[in-house]
Parts: C-alpha cells; structure tokens; sequence
C-alpha cells in the first residue's frame, strides 16, 4: 500500500523565521513529488519535482528530492503571515498519475 | 478559462439519498480526478478517468460511481448516502503534455453533509 508520512504535523512560528517541512514516501511506480497549499480552500500547485537534487525555487520557497531515501523537503525562508496554511505533499505514480497526499503539515506564522 | 467547476459548492443530504457532482474542465486536459478530503485528513482519491470512457477506481470507490463520456465532463454520483460519505469532495484535471504535464488543477469543491 503507498505511504506518504508529513512532519511535523503542525508548526507555529514567527515572521521572518525559516521552516523546513519534510516528506518521506513509498508508493509503487513512482513518477513525481508534488508539494500543494492549501488555504481553507482547493490545493494549489507550489512545485513538481521529479529529478533527486534539482532544487526548484519560487520566491522565497524552494524544494528538493531525494528519490534514493524517498525523500523530500519544502523550505520556507523569511516567513509571512500569507504563507499561513496546510501543505501537502503527494507522489505521483502509476498510470494514470494518481495522487497520494500525506496529511499534511498545518504552518501558522504569527506576528 | 474557467478551470475546473464544480456545483454544487454546498449539500445536505439524508441518509439513503442520491445525488450527483458535477466537475466540469475547459482546459481540455484528458486525466480528470475525484478526492474526498475528511477533517484534518489530506485528499484521498475516489476515481480517476483518463479520458473519455474510460474510468478507475482510486483508493476508497466503495459507495461512488462515474462516467465520463466527454473530455469536458466528470460527474461523480452517491447512490445511497451514508454519514460516512460527509466530506469536501475536489474534482481535478490535468494534462499529458508539455512542461507543466501532470500537475493537477483543483476545482473549488463541493461541501457536502449526510444527516
């Protein structure tokens, strides 16, 4: 049965702090790691990775894999409050490209 | 472009009723997908279509049906409500091709409550 373990489950940090949110996974016929956010609303898309240490950067996030450990971690530095929210991570696989979603890492950035 | 609709935002339904969800894409991408997403839970996939007529199931089918007889459409039908079947329900599409293939698009989801 595919896997995929978030951690930590919950964070509260402050602005301008850097968070690190992790991923580990195992599902069969792996193709790609997703990373979405989610804000009380429908995920939206952050970064598809699908090569082991290429880190993809938008902004003042970034994402790396790690396809040997089955593993990836989504960076956040210089918080904001706006960065507030669930997020996700999900390897593709198989055919079809099916989706299994951790439950993902709740962030909370205060003031 | 729209992007993937859905209706009804909002549902309450009784136990033992029917209805559809309706997930429409004008993006013309062929994978098209069903989630459910339960309290504090990630989304777990109910069908998946990759394309017209033909459809899967995902990781929990039990209690759902789909068709999907046009690129555009993928309506997911509850047949006899249960309590356990209360969850937001996202549809998604996504295409094949280019650089940003396989990446899914989320529709804006259905709230749906069995009493």
């Amino acid at each position: 049965e595919d896997k995929v373990v978030q951690s930590p489950l919950s964070l509260v940090v402050h602005e301008g702090d850097t968070v690190t949110l992790n991923c580990s996974y195992e599902v069969t016929n792996f193709r790609s790691l997703l990373w979405y956010k989610q804000e009380k609303k429908a995920p939206t898309f952050l970064f598809m990775l699908t090569s082991s240490g290429i880190e993809k950067k938008s902004g003042r996030l970034s994402s790396i894999l790690d396809k040997k450990e089955l593993f990836s971690i989504l960076n956040i530095t210089a918080t904001q409050t706006g960065d507030s929210a669930i997020y996700l991570c999900a390897p593709s696989a198989g055919g079809g490209n099916k989706l299994t979603f951790g439950t993902g890492t709740q962030l909370k950035v205060e003031l | 472009n729209a992007g993937v609709t859905q209706t009804p935002k909002f549902r309450i339904l009784k136990i033992g009723q029917s209805m559809t969800l309706q997930c429409t894409q004008d993006m013309n991408h062929n994978y098209m997908y069903w989630y459910r997403q339960d309290p504090g839970m990630g989304l777990k996939l109910i069908y998946y279509s990759v394309g017209a007529g033909i459809t899967d199931k995902g990781e929990v089918p039990n209690g759902y049906n789909v068709s999907r007889s046009t690129t555009e459409d993928f309506p997911l039908r509850l047949e006899l409500a249960a309590p356990s079947q209360t969850s937001v329900y996202f549809c998604a599409s996504s295409d094949t091709s280019g650089s940003r293939s396989y990446e899914q698009y989320f529709g804006p989801g259905t709230r749906l409550t069995v009493t």
